[in-house]
């Protein structure tokens, strides 16, 4: 059983481009947790989906970001126009149930540099 | 402000020595609480999770404690190993929140030889 996979690993994009993450996770798991961790600092909560549905966006900036988890296929978190403050690691996080009591397990992260 | 605060910043020890992390936090209402090691450039790995109810957890050469009422918590490392080096990450979860987890900055640990 894989566990979650993030792709890709590292990510270069130039200021006002978009960028792409993707997010599969574990086999059985339809609860997805995004989160951002900027340099020197903690992982901190951007949003929390289930499958075609987004539970919880409260950590997410209102503008410029979006996330998905569509009905098959990867959950996707998508930042538009993308700005330096954007560099940053960011991580998935799935389980099988409504995690509160349960654990979630965290996929490699992916590094994201806007020069 | 929900908050999970960490100590030390970073902590460096040898091989074989035990060391114990601290970890205060403000969140809540409380649901659990969960220790992670974070490897440099890997996502976190869990290591316990504690609801308020328990007052210690081992996971092999982990044990982590809680004090719900001071609202802290300890993880102690027995026996070190180079392999230990990492971030050790307390986490918070506030209750009713559906799975938002509360991250501290970490202690970064070194073993050395």
């Amino acid at each position: 059983n894989a566990g979650v996979m993030q792709n890709p690993r590292h990510l270069v994009r130039r200021r006002g481009q978009e960028a792409r993450l993707r997010c599969s996770p574990m086999k059985g798991h339809s609860h997805v947790y995004w989160y951002r961790q900027l340099p020197e600092e903690g992982l901190k909560f951007m949003v929390y989906l289930q499958k075609e549905n987004i539970i919880d966006e409260s950590g997410m900036p209102k503008e410029r970001f979006s996330a998905e988890f569509p009905k098959e296929g990867p959950s996707i978190l998508r930042i538009q126009q993308v700005v330096r403050g954007d560099s940053a690691a960011y991580f998935c996080a799935s389980s099988p149930v409504l995690a509160e009591y349960n654990e979630q397990f965290f996929g490699p992260g992916t590094r994201l540099t806007v020069l | 402000k929900n908050q999970v605060e960490q100590s030390p910043q970073s902590l460096i020890i040898l091989e074989g020595k035990n060391c114990t992390l601290q970890c205060n936090y403000t969140v809540s209402p409380f649901s659990n609480l969960r220790w992670y090691k974070q490897d440099t450039g890997r996502g976190p790995v869990s290591l316990t999770i504690m609801t308020f109810s328990e007052n210690t957890k081992s996971n092999g050469r982990y044990t982590a404690t809680l004090d719900a009422d001071t609202k802290q918590s300890s993880l102690h490392i027995t026996a070190s190993q180079l392999s230990d080096s990492a971030s050790y990450i307390c986490v918070v979860s506030e209750r009713g929140s559906q799975g938002n987890l509360i991250f501290g900055k970490g202690t970064k640990l070194s073993v050395k030889p």
